[in-house]
């Protein structure tokens, strides 16, 4: 079966410092990866999606880049990091394949506070 | 751009109660439309996911339905339980893009 796995878990970090949140999907093949940011009251924000090795697509301009090193490897980056980039970060990730019978998937999350 | 919003934002009801969730989106060309459950702090789990093509899905004590053409969908739960307490979220997978996009979600509070 498939999994995702998304690390920290929680994150605490000074205003100017560097960020990297990891992501990593086992059990399937050529996935399509997301980035989602969650803040309060906002819902579900899409800052990235990757459909293979390399390609990444940005939704919203902002301070933050992702890379996909690997096929099922996702990260999340900043090289300096705002206070406005605290919230509740998620990672998923769905099949490329059949698409109006597919789901997302998602991981557990990383709680970022910027301070 | 796709948005999609949902009614209401905050939703209390005690034990038994049967809810109507609801979600709208504003543009027709989806693939699919899916309600998931967030317990606070989590990630997203997975209820009900609607084809485009098809009307209803049902789970359980859990009722999704699917207008495409109005840009709506619902969430019944029947004999609500404590344990229904979450925050709810829709999505539809777009054509254009193929991607996802959430409401804000519906935080239900079902009390003893």
């Amino acid at each position: 079966s498939q999994t995702i796995h998304q690390w920290p878990a929680t994150l605490v970090q000074p205003v100017g410092s560097p960020l990297s949140l990891e992501c990593t999907v086992e059990g399937t093949s050529n996935p399509n990866l997301y980035w989602y940011r969650q803040a309060a009251g906002r819902g579900l924000q899409l800052l990235f999606y990757s459909v293979g090795i390399g390609q990444i697509s940005s939704e919203v301009p902002q301070n933050l880049s992702a890379s996909r090193p690997q096929d099922r490897q996702f990260i999340l980056s900043s090289k300096k990091l705002l206070l406005s980039d605290s919230g509740f970060y998620l990672c998923a990730w769905s099949s490329s394949g059949a698409l109006s019978g597919n789901t997302i998937y998602f991981g557990e999350g990383s709680w970022l506070t910027v301070v | 751009k796709q948005e999609v919003t949902q009614i209401p934002a905050a939703l209390s009801v005690p034990e038994g109660e049967n809810l109507v969730l609801n979600c709208s989106f504003t543009d027709s060309a989806i693939y699919n439309l899916q309600w998931f459950r967030q317990d606070p702090g989590k990630g997203l789990t997975s209820l009900l996911l609607i084809q485009s093509s098809q009307r209803e899905q049902t789970s359980g004590r859990l009722n999704a339905s699917l207008d495409k053409s109005s840009g709506r969908s619902t969430l019944y739960i029947a004999a609500s339980q404590p344990g229904d307490s979450a925050t709810y979220l829709c999505a539809v997978r777009t054509v254009a893009g193929n991607q996802f996009y959430f409401g804000t979600g519906t935080s239900l509070t079902v009390i003893p």
